[in-house]
């Protein structure tokens, strides 16, 4: 069963514009993870925020975690069509010692 | 480090056939899981392993899967026999003690007709 639900399930925008993804889950977690997924490819790990943890940063990725709505927002400036992908959150119970409950996803489309 | 790779990237086999994937971990890895992805159902946990050991294979959708890993560094994942609603892409990925995420393989991309 799905632990975790973005919303959109799909995006469209203009490069250069900014694209906001979000993710709710259901129970507790250790961690919050997002991966992207490009078309016939496996999924590549984008950034981890820990439960204690409200915002981070990676390069153009900005993601924010709020344990007491228990969601998430991944966030990608100045977007480029190279981002064009699939875009999952992850969470996970335990840091180690129980697996990565994914969500269905959020398919970005970027348009130059 | 190559990343985790899996094979075979393509198979398509008949109904009834039995099917073997492989994954080959990242070295110093100790953690493996096994995931299919389809359309309708999105990714799915199968089964994963700690330390060589199967930890939970409550995703494992009947007996006619099994998975093994015989060593630290390979796994295979077994269906047999194989039936159409098997088809997808099966995801291995790899970490160290969950920490700083997953590697995933290129998935095997599995069709039975």
């Amino acid at each position: 069963s799905q632990q975790g639900e973005e919303d959109p399930q799909a995006l469209s925008i203009q490069e250069g514009e900014n694209a906001t993804m979000n993710c709710s889950y259901k129970t507790s977690i250790n961690n919050l993870q997002w991966y992207r997924q490009n078309s016939g490819r496996g999924l590549v790990h984008l950034i981890l925020i820990r439960s204690n943890e409200r915002e981070k940063h990676s390069g153009r990725l900005r993601v924010t975690l709020d344990t007491s709505k228990k969601s998430s927002s991944l966030l990608i400036t100045a977007s480029r069509a190279a981002d064009t992908a699939s875009y999952f959150c992850a969470t996970a119970l335990n840091q180690a010692g129980t697996a990565l409950i994914f969500g269905k996803g959020t398919t970005l489309s970027v348009s130059s | 480090d190559a990343g985790v790779i899996q094979s075979p990237r393509h198979e398509v086999t008949e109904m009834g056939q039995e099917v073997t994937l492989r994954c080959k971990l990242i070295s110093g890895h100790n953690s493996l899981f096994w995931y299919r992805q389809t359309m309708m159902r999105g990714l799915e946990l199968l089964i994963y392993f700690n330390n060589n050991v199967p930890i939970d294979d409550s995703g494992m959708p009947e007996d006619r899967f099994s998975a093994k890993m015989p060593n630290a560094s390979f796994s295979t994942l077994k269906i047999q026999p194989s039936e159409p609603r098997d088809s997808a892409v099966y995801f291995c990925a790899s970490s160290y003690l969950g920490r700083d995420g997953y590697t995933f393989g290129s998935g095997t991309r599995l069709t039975v007709v």
